[in-house]
């Protein structure tokens, strides 16, 4: 079956540090993978987007990774800040439906 | 603020009840989706409705009712709805269905709770 595992329920990282979050998945073959931010109470929000044949993509402090042959992408978070604490959802294609399935999300917690 | 509006941000509604959800977006998408997310667990997708017809409906039980009035407005109607159906509703949209490399964008969602 199909399955998107966000390693880490919980990440808990001192201020200035790097966070890092896992993004593993079964039984797809995404053409691109994304990642979004969601804060308590709110919808998610779109951070990046990685298509198969990129290795890396950045913004700002943000990092993505995305290994087809691995199955699994890395979003890094450099000089973290306590106001990026939040959950990180990654996401992927659902095959031909076009429609996206959500992993289960990380929830970072940035300590001052 | 998000692109995305829903409405109302909070519902509490009996067994019996029937009300709707409403979500507008105005940057033009021609997708729209129906989420819905319980506590600590990520968005489930509902229904899709690309170019205001349903795409996609993930089986989901007929007391919850999409419509899709125009290009720029989502609704879902609720009747007879269960306790475990209280979550957080979330709507989003996209500039096309079939064009997987955009983003979506969503709203802040209607927290539902069912007594």
């Amino acid at each position: 079956s199909q399955k998107i595992e966000q390693n880490s329920e919980a990440l808990n990282i001192q201020e200035g540090k790097t966070a890092t979050l896992t993004c593993n998945y079964t039984n797809y073959s995404p053409a691109y993978l994304q990642w979004y931010r969601q804060d308590p109470g709110r919808g998610p929000v779109f951070l990046l987007l990685i298509r198969e044949n990129e290795k890396e993509k950045r913004k700002e402090r943000l990092k993505v990774t995305f290994d087809t042959t691995l199955k699994q992408s890395l979003f890094h978070i450099t000089a973290s800040q306590p106001a990026d604490s939040a959950t990180y959802l990654c996401a992927l294609e659902d095959g031909g439906r076009r429609a996206l399935t959500f992993g289960s999300g990380t929830r970072l917690q940035v300590q001052p | 603020d998000t692109e995305v509006t829903q409405t109302p941000k909070h519902l509490v509604m009996g067994m019996t009840n029937k009300k709707s959800l409403k979500c507008e977006q105005h940057m033009g998408h021609r997708a729209m989706y129906w989420y819905k997310q319980k506590a600590k667990k990520p968005p489930e997708l509902m229904f899709v409705y690309s170019y205001e017809k349903l795409s996609i409906n993930e089986s989901v039980p007929s007391r919850f009712s999409p419509e899709c009035p125009n290009s720029s407005l989502l609704n879902l109607h609720l009747h007879a709805l269960q306790p475990e159906d209280s979550a957080l509703y979330l709507c989003a949209s996209s500039q096309e269905l079939n064009q997987p490399n955009q983003p979506q964008h969503f709203g802040d969602g209607t927290r539902l709770s069912i007594l």
